[in-house]
């Protein structure tokens, strides 16, 4: 079974609303990155965050994580049809790779 | 700089041919990896490498053999290919395994 699992598996919203895409994990772990595809298009890092953070920016993204419930949460805010992609989340648990979970597929409608 | 290169970008095979899928990075990093990406289940990781010289297997290796000779390069090979092989295949860097991967366009694959 997966490290990683995203919920919901697909979301559709309207272009300015904001989006919300949670991670869940078994295992603890070092840091837990949030990654980006576009169709046909290979995985792009888009955040990094820590065991010892709880709360993470970078631009429209805000990264919350919560390591008592082995949870983490990707807010996009004022969302673009540009945002159309899949997400993931991606797990370090100090082995010598990334495990990723099924991703979540975002619809922004225009 | 290209990144992450991955040649060919789609390829048709027989069943049991065999084929190399080519990876190359130009950002001198030691961490190179290759995933396989399946309707719904998400990315999983078939071989990887520390370093020139060294590899070793992820969580799907079976019926895929690597080498890395020089650290610019990681290439995949399909021994006998198998319509279980039908997928996505990515190659990723990194400067280690735990930190941002920089993944190539991938290789849509299919075996017939």
């Amino acid at each position: 079974s997966q490290q990683g699992e995203e919920d919901p598996q697909a979301l559709s919203i309207q272009e300015g609303e904001n989006a919300t895409m949670n991670c869940s994990y078994k295992t603890s772990i070092n840091n837990l990155q949030w990654y980006r595809q576009n169709s046909g298009r290979g995985l792009v890092h888009l955040i990094l965050i820590r065991s010892n953070e709880r709360e993470k920016h970078s631009g429209r993204l805000r990264v919350t994580l919560d390591t008592s419930k082995k949870s983490s949460s990707l807010l996009i805010t004022a969302s673009r049809a540009a945002d159309t992609a899949s997400y993931f989340c991606a797990t370090d648990t100090g082995r010598r790779a990334l495990t990723f979970g099924s991703g979540t597929r975002l619809q922004v409608q225009p | 700089n290209a990144g992450v290169t991955q040649t060919p970008k789609f390829q048709v095979l027989k069943t049991g041919q065999s084929m190399t899928l080519q990876c190359a990075q130009d950002m001198n990093h030691e961490y190179m990896s290759w995933y396989r990406q399946d309707p719904g289940m998400g990315l999983r990781l078939i071989h990887y490498s520390v370093g020139a010289g060294i590899t070793d297997q992820g969580e799907v290796p079976n019926g895929y053999n690597v080498s890395r000779s020089t650290t610019e390069d990681f290439p995949l090979r399909l021994l006998s290919a198998a319509p279980s092989q039908t997928s996505v295949y990515f190659c990723a860097s990194s400067l280690d395994g735990n930190q941002p991967q920089h993944f190539g366009d991938g290789t849509r694959l299919s075996i017939l």
